[in-house]
Parts: structure tokens; sequence; C-alpha cells
């Protein structure tokens, strides 16, 4: 089976651009059919869906959100990085990263999650 | 619209049964995913597609749905099961993925 393991700060300051990596092995994402998202928690709340990057490198993006963020990924090194920018407090989550298989239809495999304080 | 909806919490005896729902116009048109989240851990799918179980989930816990709902039983409810159930599908444009609200639910 795979991994996946986010990284990135634990504290940053409001109006900065958060940068997130999430690692992973086991899988390739130039296999068709599997792509990658983020999504955040934020504490005591649900979760909420960011972004999605494809083996196709198609991309897409939360409504609420499409302005300030952009997925990528490199291949080569199998990560795919996050950013957020205008950062604010309710920003204040834990990340996750998770792959998602076509064929599944479901988030199937998570990093533990990474905790992002955004501070004033 | 994009919403899937949970009751935020819901309450079974040890050994009873319990179905926890998740509503929304997407699920229409997409099966949803169920993931079960334990206090400071990662989410784990439990249930998928139109009724399936990855490996390692107890076949107590299974998925159904109708219309615009989906439902989460689990059968026989055991202390271990006491967690936040999130709901997930795609939303009506099929591009972007939404969670409902999580259901927490009490083993009692």
């Amino acid at each position: 089976q795979g991994t996946l393991r986010e990284s990135g700060p634990a504290l940053v300051k409001s109006t900065q651009t958060l940068t997130l990596t999430c690692t992973f092995s086991g899988f390739s994402l130039s296999t068709s059919g599997t792509s990658v998202s983020w999504i955040r928690q934020p504490p005591g709340e649900a979760l909420e869906w960011l972004a999605r990057i494809g083996w196709d490198d198609e991309k897409y993006y939360s409504t609420s959100l499409k302005t300030r963020l952009s997925i990528s990924k490199d291949t080569s090194k199998n990560q795919v990085v996050l950013t957020l920018t205008d950062l604010e407090a309710v920003d204040t989550a834990t990340y996750y990263c998770a792959r998602f298989p076509e064929p599944l239809g479901a988030f199937d495999m998570w990093g533990q999650g990474t905790m992002v304080t955004v501070s004033s | 619209s994009s919403d899937l909806t949970q009751d935020p919490a819901v309450s079974v005896a040890l050994g009873q049964t319990v179905m926890i729902t998740c509503q929304g116009d997407s699920l229409k048109t997409y099966y949803a995913s169920w993931y079960q989240q334990k206090t400071g851990q990662a989410p784990v799918v439990v249930m998928f597609g139109k009724d399936y179980r990855p490996s390692g989930i107890p076949d107590r816990i299974s998925g159904s749905s109708s219309g615009d709902t989906a439902f989460l039983t689990i059968t026989g409810a055991q202390a271990e099961d006491e967690a936040d159930y999130y709901c997930c599908s795609r939303d009506t444009s099929g591009k972007r993925w939404v969670f409902g609200g999580g259901t927490k639910l009490a083993v009692l």
C-alpha cells in the first residue's frame, strides 16, 4: 500500500501565502484515473474539500476559494503542492492530502494531516 | 446545490442498529463515500460506491442510497464505532467534491 505525508509551516501570519507539500509513495500520479486532493478541517469543524490535481494535470478548485488557491504536481518527485494566498485566521486548520482513484470513487488514502495556525 | 446535509449527532445503545443519513441533490447523480474519523486521527473510508466496503472494515457497517439520500448503517454497534462520520460526493458540476457537516456517533 501507499502513504501520503503533508509538510509545511505550522505557524504563518495573516496576509501571507501558505505553501504545503504532499509527498506520497506507493502509487504514481501519472497513472490514469489517479488524482490527489487537498482537504482541510478547522479545529472542531467539518472537512472541507479544497483542490484536486489529476494524472492528466487537470485541476479543480473549491468555488469559494478558487481565487486564492493553486495546486501543482511534480510527478518525478511524487509531490503535490498547494498554495493558499492572503491568509486569514479562518484558514487555521489541519490540512490533509488524499488520493482519489476514479474506479473507487473515494478518498482511499489520507496523510496524517498538518496543523496550520494563522496568526495576526 | 453543492450541500450535503447530515444530522449533527446520533446515539445508539451498544449492540443496537443505527442509521446515519446524508441528503443532497448531488446524490441523485453520484454515489456517496463515507469516512470515519476518530479523535485526533485522519479520516478513513468505510463505504464507497453502490455498497462497497474496503478490506478491514467490519461487515456490520453497510451503505445504501435512495434518491437524494445516502445511508450508513451500523448493525450491532460497538464501542469502537464511536466517531465522527462524514459523507462525501462530487458536487452537481462533477468537478468538485463536497463533504457533509459530519455526524458525531455516540455508543451508549
